[in-house]
């Protein structure tokens, strides 16, 4: 157990719907990545906050969006999803945001999108 | 840009023997961090070992080391006295620094789908 949280487990929605994933990282950690796992692409970073500011962008389509919470938990917005949005979304933390920093993965949601 | 390179998509092992998992990087930067993550069929991704690119020992983590030679850009994973339980996919990953003087996200190479043969 990473001490990484990921809430729901799975998630099964249609196409053109609106999801929240969402993320509790583990105690004293500041900061917060979302990768998102699909067959086609591999495993890709999408975003990373930090102690509440984002703080860099990988390749996030425009229709995903994502916010810290003063709390340091983090939530993932997928909206007008597509077939092809459907993956393993992981998230993860570190204790800060260098390059040494070791992050650990939380268990990821999986999104089916029909 | 960095890049990953994992030329092995599978392989299968006879367990107790040792395993050695290729992984080359590719990066202009010289301050960067090389991983090794453990994919079971169960879905999540178990940190194994990590290396940074100034250390000058190769990393070891129990049975896991690291074999890094910075000239040739490489990174394999070794794995001594491979146990049934070893049977996983293993990414390779890098991180390195952006010019905010942070670093972002880690990029992962493909994967190499480890099975251990009784």
């Amino acid at each position: 157990d990473s001490g990484v949280t990921q809430t729901p487990k799975h998630l099964i929605t249609a196409t053109g719907q609106r999801v929240t994933l969402r993320c509790s990282p583990r105690s004293g950690d500041l900061s917060v990545y979302w990768y998102q796992q699909s067959l086609d692409q591999g495993l890709q970073f999408l975003i990373q906050y930090y102690n509440g500011e984002e703080r860099a962008k990988g390749n996030i389509l425009e229709r995903f969006s994502a916010q810290q919470f003063p709390d340091l938990h983090s939530e993932l917005n997928l909206s007008s999803l597509e077939l092809g949005d459907s993956a393993l979304y992981f998230c993860a933390s570190s204790v800060a945001a260098t390059t040494l920093e070791t992050q650990y993965f939380g268990p990821g949601t999986r999104l089916l999108v029909l | 840009a960095q890049k990953i390179t994992q030329t092995q998509p599978g392989m299968f092992v006879q367990e107790k023997e040792a395993v050695t998992l290729d992984c080359t990087y590719d990066t202009s930067d010289p301050s960067y961090g090389l991983f090794w993550y453990k994919q079971p069929s169960s879905g999540e991704m178990i940190f194994l070992i990590y290396q940074g690119s100034y250390d000058q020992q190769n990393a070891t983590e129990g049975r896991y080391s690291l074999n890094f030679q910075k000239a040739r850009k490489s990174a394999n994973l070794v794995i001594s006295a491979s146990q049934l339980g070893d049977s996983a996919m293993y990414f390779c990953a890098m991180r390195g620094p952006y010019s905010g003087g942070g670093a972002d996200g880690l990029t992962f190479g493909k994967g190499t789908h480890l099975i251990i043969q009784p």
